[in-house]
């Protein structure tokens, strides 16, 4: 079963509209993390923000925010006043125990952001 | 300079042929993996080492074998490579001081095509 879910793979808005992206995770685990990571045209990973399961609390960065609900098992990504340089691949990734005790990372598929000047 | 870094940054090779992915850091890590991205898929965790002397696999480790020469460098070698592992590669480590749930950090990726 996919561990996490970015339902939307592909996105275009408009430069300076705020854009949402969806993920969704599923784990057994009572402790774990939740991740967000940009991923430019150039290929490298940029880490974005870090959650614990324990900090329900919303998060604001500038024009980021996240919107944690464990209810619902979601971790969603907004940016508002979108700008050309958003267009990424945007990955969630959620990292638990797992049966060794290792923290892997487990990733979303992607979703592609595309913003149009 | 980065902290982690894979050579080569990209590589063409042939069915067949023998290949290795380096990877090199200096943050002092003691935990480092190695992924594959492909289009539509995300990153899958092909290898992952806590330590010099503790290798384990992955979900995706057939096809794949690995080093860890020091704690600073973890090799990816393709015994012979086939066109399905045509895949960007990345490198990552974390520091289980940190805490038990921590920040991997991500090589800039090597891009490999198999012919």
């Amino acid at each position: 079963a996919q561990k996490v879910t970015q339902a939307q793979t592909e996105i275009s808005v408009v430069e300076k509209e705020d854009v949402t992206l969806d993920c969704v995770y599923e784990t057994r685990d009572t402790t774990y993390y939740l991740f967000w990571y940009k991923q430019p045209p150039s290929g490298e990973l940029v880490f974005l923000i870090r959650r614990n399961s324990f900090d329900e609390q919303n998060e604001i960065s500038g024009r980021y925010s996240w919107n944690f609900q464990k209810s619902t098992s979601s971790f969603n990504f907004t940016i508002t006043a979108s700008q050309v340089v958003d267009s990424a691949v945007y990955f969630c990734a959620l990292s638990e125990r797992g049966r060794a005790g290792a923290n892997n990372l487990f990733f979303g598929t992607g979703t592609r952001l595309t913003v149009i000047p | 300079d980065a902290d982690v870094t894979q050579t080569p940054r990209n590589r063409i090779t042939k069915t067949g042929k023998r290949i290795m992915l380096e990877c090199s850091q200096t943050k002092g890590h003691d935990r480092m993996y190695w992924y594959r991205q492909d289009p539509g898929l995300g990153l899958r965790l092909i290898y992952y080492s806590f330590d010099v002397k503790d290798i384990n696999k992955g979900e995706i480790s057939d096809g794949y074998s690995v080093s860890r020469q020091a704690q600073a460098k973890f090799s990816l070698s393709l015994e012979s490579a086939i066109p399905n592992q045509t895949a960007l590669y990345f490198c990552a480590t974390s520091d289980p001081g940190l805490g038990a749930y921590n920040e991997q950090f991500f090589g800039p990726g090597t891009r490999l095509t198999v012919l």
